[in-house]
């Protein structure tokens, strides 16, 4: 079974512009989260979306937002780049119902210049 | 809040000595999950504990939860270079979905 796939790996922006991230999470499952780690703030919960629809938001400005396809693959982006965005943007999928292992992919290393 | 507060912050240890990360929470915690990620790579998930007083063993890894849910603890006995990484526990909002806070993560350096 294929794990979670995230592309592309690696983003160089400049501030100002925007982004997309791409995630597919494993076959089956239904849930797919993002995060942000960086060494300052460590692991933060970005929105977690379930059959298309956000089921849950953490605590990031509306520059940050996402979306989940029928397929349940999702995507991220973030406007108005700014130098504090550099992070590893993970995404985790589940199967989604009840608290489930999170199964997390090798994330986007996105650096703002 | 919500937070998760893991200490230490660092341990190195020489290989063969044994470790252990705590996991503390000023709330009760409906679950716990614990969390190795390598150096360069992602968390991978090691273990959810539900029940008050809980204790599983993963080889040389035992997870515990306290009796009243409001810590954890993963101790490693007999640390091997393969043990480096740094370790996270989590909470699960106990309610739909799968939003994760995590603690601020243990990071384990092991001399061989």
């Amino acid at each position: 079974k294929a794990g979670v796939t995230q592309t592309p790996r690696y983003l160089i922006k400049t501030r100002g512009q925007q982004v997309t991230l791409s995630c597919s999470p494993i076959s089956g499952h239904r849930s797919v989260s993002w995060y942000q780690q960086t060494p300052g703030q460590g692991l933060q919960f970005l929105f977690e979306y379930f059959s298309e629809t956000q089921r849950n938001k953490g605590n990031f400005p509306g520059r940050f937002s996402g979306r989940q396809f029928s397929n349940s693959r999702s995507e991220m982006n973030v406007s108005t780049l700014e130098l504090g965005d550099s992070a590893l943007y993970l995404c985790a999928s589940s199967l989604g119902t009840g608290i489930q292992p999170q199964h997390f992919g090798d994330g986007t290393r996105l650096s703002i210049l | 809040g919500q937070q998760v507060m893991q200490i230490p912050q660092y341990q190195h240890v020489q290989e063969g000595e044994d470790f252990t990360t705590y996991c503390n929470s000023s709330t009760t915690l409906s679950n716990i999950q614990w969390y190795k990620q390598r150096p360069g790579g992602h968390p991978v998930f090691l273990i959810q504990l539900v029940k008050s007083g809980e204790v599983k063993k993963q080889k040389r890894l035992t997870f515990q939860f306290g009796e009243a849910k409001k810590n954890s603890s993963l101790h490693i006995t007999a640390t091997q270079t393969t043990d480096v990484g740094t370790y996270f526990c989590a909470r699960a909002r106990n309610n739909a979905g799968n939003m994760l806070t995590f603690g601020g993560g243990t990071r384990l350096m092991v001399k061989p």
